[in-house]
């Protein structure tokens, strides 16, 4: 069975510094990754995803991801975080050989100005 | 493309009532989803269908829910008697065939039972 996991209930970040949010899986064979964004009463949007190739992925809104294989994690970053970053982050995850995404509990991200 | 349609937007019924949700997928989309998800937590997978069959309907609570997708496109998701544990948003999503691509979500329904 397939999992995702994200160890962070809540980040909290200063804006203009660089944030973190943070995600492992486990995933049986190739994995495609996913990071999406859920803003209040709103549904998720896509932000990035990594399907093969560079271990750095970049996606929407100066969002990045770094794929890890030996550490299984696909941890989002972005350089320089902005208040209006502040939404809840889902990480998502499954294998190259069918379509049932799993998601992980979500972070909350907090941005202070 | 115009994106995952779902209503209503927001739903309060009492416990033992009935409901049903609704859901039109993005044009040529052969894969619907349904989750569920709770306050606070990740989404939670309750039925995926590939055109008008179902493909994983395993943590559907199939004594309450049911769902149907009759012409492979639009599809509905009910509950029936609703319990207090089923207040939750309701998403659905779409995919195309292609296995790389991630899902499209709509806004979903957020359901409170009383």
């Amino acid at each position: 069975a397939q999992s995702v996991a994200q160890p962070e209930d809540q980040v909290n970040v200063a804006e203009g510094n660089p944030l973190t949010v943070k995600c492992t899986y486990s995933v049986s064979g190739n994995p495609y990754l996913f990071w999406y964004v859920q803003y209040p009463n709103r549904g998720l949007q896509f932000l990035l995803k990594y399907i093969t190739g560079d271990n750095l992925v970049k996606g929407s809104y100066g969002f990045e991801a770094e794929f890890n294989k030996s550490q299984t994690s696909f941890h989002l970053k972005k350089p320089s975080a902005l208040v209006s970053d502040s939404a809840l982050y889902f990480c998502a995850g499954k294998n190259n050989a069918g379509n049932m995404l799993t998601f992980g509990g979500g972070t909350r991200l907090m941005v202070k100005p | 493309e115009a994106g995952v349609a779902q209503s209503p937007r927001y739903k309060i019924i009492e416990k033992r009532q009935s409901v049903a949700f609704w859901c039109n997928p993005i044009s040529g989309h052969a894969t619907l989803y349904w989750y569920q998800q709770i306050l606070g937590q990740g989404p939670k997978l309750l039925i995926q269908f590939q055109n008008n069959g179902v493909v994983d309907d395993s943590q559907l609570p199939k004594d309450r829910f049911s769902a149907e997708r009759l012409k492979g496109v639009d599809s509905t998701l009910k509950i029936q008697p609703a319990k207090l544990e089923d207040s939750a948003v309701y998403l659905c999503a779409s995919s195309p065939d292609n296995r790389a691509r991630g899902y499209t979500f709509g806004s979903g329904t957020r359901l409170t039972v009383v």
